[in-house]
């Protein structure tokens, strides 16, 4: 099945920096890739979404980039704020009839004021 | 994007108990998930809710410990069974609009603690 490994699993930035996440999926019948946001006693939020004929998607201040080759994907999140802070979580899904989404172990942010 | 009510938000129960928890979505669709999220962990995926037929289980998961009804295309419950304090953790739903729509919508969890 499929596996989504993710990095790293906390970052510290200070208020105005970029920061990253990376993360790999191991089947390549994979062709969505969403991210959520998960604040603190709260259920997952979509954020961003790649489909596997993209390679790129911005929103704002939160990009995207997909490599289906390496089966790698990265969210870019520039000018950080200290409500950036939460759990990030990448995940790749798979269409079975449905999407069933696999998750990422998630990347814990603190954006420093 | 579709509303998702999860049912009870938490509860603590007493050991070799069970416990059913509903998940109402306020417009048809075709997919519906249950994950488990232990503190500070990610989302596992439990199964997927089929309508009309038998859930489909994760490795590590099985029906007698977490039977799954999903008797329409908006409801679906998963119960708890014969629970241990290993159980403690925080159970969501999540649905799937279909083919059109990819991203997954979460209700808003379960905090169970089984003591």
């Amino acid at each position: 099945g499929e596996n989504v490994e993710q990095h790293p699993s906390t970052l510290s930035v200070q208020e105005g920096d970029s920061a990253v996440i990376k993360c790999t999926y191991s089947d390549s019948a994979s062709n969505y890739f969403p991210w959520y946001k998960q604040e603190l006693g709260k259920r997952p939020q979509l954020i961003i979404d790649i489909r596997s004929n993209v390679g790129e998607k911005k929103d704002q201040r939160i990009a995207v980039t997909l490599n289906k080759t390496a089966k790698h994907f990265s969210l870019h999140i520039t000018e950080t704020q200290p409500e950036d802070s939460a759990v990030y979580f990448c995940a790749a899904s798979i269409n079975t009839g449905g999407f069933k989404t696999i998750f990422g172990a998630g990347t814990r942010l603190f954006v420093k004021a | 994007s579709a509303v998702i009510s999860q049912k009870p938000s938490r509860d603590i129960c007493q050991r070799g108990t069970s416990l059913t928890i509903q998940c109402q979505v306020d417009s048809q669709v075709t997919m519906m998930f249950w994950y488990r999220q232990q503190p500070g962990q990610s989302l596992t995926l439990i199964a997927t809710a089929n309508q009309g037929s038998e859930a489909t289980y994760e490795s590590g998961f099985v029906i007698d410990k977490f039977p799954i009804s999903r008797p329409n295309l908006t409801f679906s419950t998963l119960t708890v069974s014969n629970m241990s304090p290993e159980d403690s953790s925080i159970y969501l739903c999540s649905a799937n609009p279909g083919t059109g729509a990819k991203d997954a919508f979460f209700g808003q969890g379960t905090r169970l603690t089984v003591v």
